[in-house]
């Protein structure tokens, strides 16, 4: 069966903190992504990644940046976070051809204080 | 500019009868186009899928419709159960380079199945 897996599903920071949410998939997906949900604003695109240490630009990338050195691993830092971070975080993966569904993780509720 | 619209945030339907949950695009050059389901405290799973070359494909209780020409799509759910509650965000994506794959999606519309 396939997984993703981010590392907490919880998570606490302090203001200008430099935060890591971690993602792992054992699919051998290309692509992955990380999105942010906040409520009547669906899924926004942060970053995503077609291939190792490649990296596009999603939606909002402002106060984002990501990193990918492994296929199956996909990291999100926030470089100071900043409460307007608070969110929750999905990590998703997926084949590199057009159409191929997207498979998430549970999410990583953040709360920056 | 939102790409992929979910006009109605919420929908209300008793036991049995059908769910119709609507997405309109604008871009011309999205090919596929995918549903999710999203239940609370967990990510979103894929649910059903069509190509542009199609107008109709199902899976069991599930059928999504494509009208091309309007840039409208549909998701019927019938007959509902109370299990199919959760949020329904509608999905776009290209074919071509290294776009293939990135998905823009909709706001998503909670739909609530009343026993």
């Amino acid at each position: 069966d396939v997984k993703v897996t981010q590392s907490s599903r919880y998570l606490v920071k302090r203001t200008g903190e430099k935060v890591f949410l971690e993602c792992v998939q054992d699919m051998d997906h290309e692509n992955m992504f990380w999105y942010r949900q906040d409520p009547g604003l669906g899924l926004r695109l942060i970053y995503f990644s077609y291939d190792v240490k490649m990296k596009e630009k999603g939606d909002i990338p402002e106060g984002y940046s990501v990193s990918r050195e492994k296929k199956e691993r996909f990291s999100l830092i926030l470089e100071s976070a900043s409460t307007n971070q608070t969110s929750m975080y999905l990590c998703a993966s997926s084949l590199g051809t057009g159409g191929q569904p997207q498979h998430f993780g549970d999410g990583t509720r953040l709360s920056i204080l | 500019d939102q790409q992929v619209k979910q006009n109605s945030p919420s929908l209300s339907v008793q036991e049995g009868r059908i769910s119709i949950l609507n997405c309109d695009y604008t871009n011309s050059m999205f090919d596929y186009f995918l549903w999710y389901k999203k239940y609370p405290a967990e990510g979103p799973t894929f649910l059903i899928s069509i190509s542009s070359i199609k107008d109709k494909n199902e899976d069991g209780r599930f059928t999504v419709f494509l009208n091309k020409s309007a840039k409208h799509l549909s998701l019927h759910i019938v007959p509902s159960q109370p299990g199919d509650s959760a949020v329904y965000f509608c999905a776009a994506s290209p074919s071509f380079n290294t776009n293939a794959g990135k998905s823009t999606f909709g706001d998503g519309t909670t739909l609530t199945v009343k026993p």
